[in-house]
């Protein structure tokens, strides 16, 4: 059974930083692809970064790119999002993503973990 | 970046109706989409890839179709658990984008 089990998220002031992590189990972790989308409280999806199986390739939204640092750990079943110069617009719910295979869709999803960013 | 537009932005209906949401490409995509489903408190849920192959264990009542920047989503007989929000999404190029979503209430 695929699950995507993430934390990091809290209470940060404007500025600040914070690293979330995703653990996955139940399929080849180092073949798929991996992605961070966020759901503003009320709001819909937005996709935020996407990393290869390897790690080598990233990809990142124009609203976070030079802030957010997206990375894994391909031993550790892990994925991370270090989120730098937060801004109160990434207040969100943060949801880790699987690629389904091949073309970036998402097969499975984790229970996502609250950013909120308010001094 | 590929703009996606959903209509309507929200639509009422009874169990046992047929229902159509459609989505917009700003640009040609191809097939590069996917339709989810979304309950509140809940992570979302992949119906459709690739325009309109259905995932594994959901109901053939769902459907898709379009390509390259006009698609659709049909329910064709609304069930009491398909009241929730549907969501597009291109993949044919980063940055990946998603539509506004589409709230399917209960009349």
């Amino acid at each position: 059974e695929v699950q995507l089990l993430e934390s990091g998220g809290g209470l940060v002031q404007p500025g600040g930083s914070l690293r979330l992590s995703c653990v996955a189990s139940g399929f080849t972790f180092s073949s798929y692809a991996m992605s961070w989308v966020r759901q503003a409280p009320g709001k819909g999806l937005e996709w935020v970064s996407d990393i290869s199986g390897s790690g080598g390739s990233t990809y990142y939204a124009d609203s976070v790119k030079g802030r957010f640092t997206m990375s894994r750990d391909n031993s550790k079943n892990t994925v991370y999002l270090q989120m730098n110069s937060l801004r109160a617009e990434d207040t969100a719910l943060y949801y880790c993503a699987k690629d389904k295979g091949g073309k970036r869709y998402v097969d499975y999803w984790g229970q996502g973990t609250l950013v909120t960013v308010s001094s | 970046d590929i703009q996606m537009t959903q209509s309507p932005s929200s639509v009422s209906a009874s169990v046992g109706d047929r229902v159509t949401i459609t989505c917009r490409a700003s640009q040609g995509i191809s097939s590069w989409l996917a339709w989810y489903q979304q309950k509140p408190g809940r992570a979302p849920k992949l119906l459709i890839y690739a325009a309109s192959s259905l995932q594994s264990g959901v109901p053939s009542r769902f459907s898709g179709s379009g390509s390259e920047t006009d698609f659709t989503l049909t329910i064709s007989s609304l069930q009491p658990e398909d009241f929730a929000t549907y969501y597009c999404q291109q993949t044919n190029s980063f940055p990946i984008t998603f539509g506004q979503g589409t709230r399917l209430e209960i009349k």
